[in-house]
């Protein structure tokens, strides 16, 4: 069974720092993964989705990497705002599951002034 | 705009009570999906429809039911055999099963 798992639960880093959030996964055999956020009471907003075959996605600040073989994916904001306050999940879709996303329970970052 | 919406955004249910959650898509997808979240723990997939009439259960779907009759629409029922039912609910879809899944806003189930 596939667990997820993301260290720190909780992140307070000043503006203008670089941070990475870590994502570890059980089973490697994934089809690909994904970085959401979530702002409080919000729906997921998806950040970033990683297939497979690749080792990294850039969108603006942010960049994903993933190393499969070792069950790792890590998501680096470059030079970080209040904005980006909010809750970062990462989501697993195994090769033999047709639809299911496997979550971790989330990094809740606070970007402070 | 294109977009997914859930209804009601809080909902309260009293005991025995059957409640139905809304999720309604206009971007044309296939895929259709129900999770549940609770403080602390990841999402967790209740119910998953990968094509209309068709639907399977996900980790979490004893008391829990759907129906996929329109393309836009998969409403989700959580049913009084459901015994802890306080929860936010996040429906979500995708444009098949390996794509992007894109959520809606979610609904909170309270329970009176």
């Amino acid at each position: 069974k596939q667990e997820v798992t993301q260290i720190p639960a909780a992140l307070s880093v000043p503006e203008g720092e670089n941070l990475v959030l870590n994502c570890s996964f059980t089973d490697s055999a994934i089809y690909n993964l994904q970085w959401f956020r979530q702002d409080p009471g919000k729906g997921l907003t998806s950040l970033l989705l990683i297939q497979s075959s690749q080792r990294e996605q850039t969108s603006g600040r942010l960049n994903a990497s993933l190393d499969k073989s070792s069950g790792r994916s890590t998501l680096y904001i470059a030079a970080s705002q209040p904005g980006d306050s909010a809750t970062y999940l990462c989501a697993v879709k195994d090769t033999g599951t047709a639809s299911k996303l496997t979550f971790g329970t989330g990094t809740r970052l606070q970007v402070t002034l | 705009d294109g977009g997914i919406t859930q209804s009601p955004k809080y909902l309260f249910r009293k005991e025995g009570q059957n409640v139905t959650l809304s999720c309604e898509q206009n971007l044309n997808h296939d895929a259709m999906y129900w999770y549940r979240q609770d403080p602390g723990q990841g999402l967790r997939l209740i119910y998953y429809s990968q094509i209309v009439n068709d639907f399977q259960k996900g980790d979490i779907a004893e008391g829990y039911s759907v129906s996929r009759e329109k393309k836009e629409s998969f409403p989700l029922t959580v049913t009084s055999a459901q015994k802890n039912p306080t929860a936010f609910y996040l429906c979500a879809s995708s444009s098949d099963s390996q794509r992007t899944q894109y959520f809606g806003p979610g609904t909170r189930l309270l329970v009176l």
